[in-house]
């Protein structure tokens, strides 16, 4: 795989604990974010997302919150399993003006069975 | 199957000698872009583009050209490239902008 687990912050959780991954975005202006997770020697995928007038948003055993006041996001995974370990990236971008995507350096998660 | 396909996968050469990496998706997709990706860095935008005929810089774009003639097609061109244009490329695409993107698989370049 592709070695993009470099100086990467890891997140080391046994299987079946919950997993929490912070981001801290950096436009106030951002108004549209993604979580992203790429497995070694793929692109990233698509997890979930959430507009700024939301702070919650939940999928199918993911969560994701948005703090805006401290531009704060974090990913939770409910009962995490191997197939989770991953790189997990944040994006941050603005629908209406500018439209460039910023991403997040990325935190690996490492399922412990 | 809807898909995003990047060529060449794999790909070492030489300082200066100009490249393209071709970008293609099915999707009938309006948004494009182009990223590299460096270990500690993340993903980085180089460009990326509205629609057709419509591009526009990102984060990291000295070096780098592109073009959107068509809207499943959007290249990378590298027309003197330099070894700290090493790494690894991807191309996206979304609907639109404000919604998640699909991304290729990867484009590993080497620049000696």
């Amino acid at each position: 795989g592709e070695s993009v687990g470099l100086h990467l912050p890891t997140l080391s959780v046994q299987e079946g604990d919950n997993s929490i991954i912070n981001c801290a975005y950096s436009n106030s202006a951002s108004d549209y974010f993604i979580w992203y997770k790429q497995e070694s020697g793929k692109g990233p995928q698509f997890i979930i997302d959430i507009r700024s007038n939301m702070d919650k948003r939940q999928g199918q055993r993911v969560t994701v919150l948005l703090n805006k006041t401290v531009k704060h996001l974090s990913l939770q995974i409910a009962a995490t399993q191997p197939g989770d370990s991953a790189v997990y990236f944040c994006a941050e971008t603005f629908s209406g003006g500018y439209q460039k995507v910023t991403f997040g350096t990325g935190t690996k998660l490492q399922v412990i069975p | 199957e809807a898909q995003v396909t990047q060529n060449p996968r794999y790909l070492i050469t030489v300082t200066g000698k100009k490249l393209t990496v071709t970008c293609s998706q099915n999707m009938n997709h309006e948004y494009m872009s182009w990223y590299r990706q460096d270990p500690g860095l993340g993903l980085r935008q180089i460009y990326y583009s509205m629609n057709v005929e419509v591009t526009d810089k990102g984060d990291v774009p000295e070096g780098y050209k592109v073009s959107r003639k068509e809207k499943r097609n959007f290249p990378l061109i590298l027309e003197s490239p330099s070894p700290n244009q090493t790494s690894l490329y991807f191309c996206a695409s979304s609907p639109r902008t404000g919604q998640p993107q699909h991304f290729g698989d990867g484009t590993r370049l080497s620049i000696l």
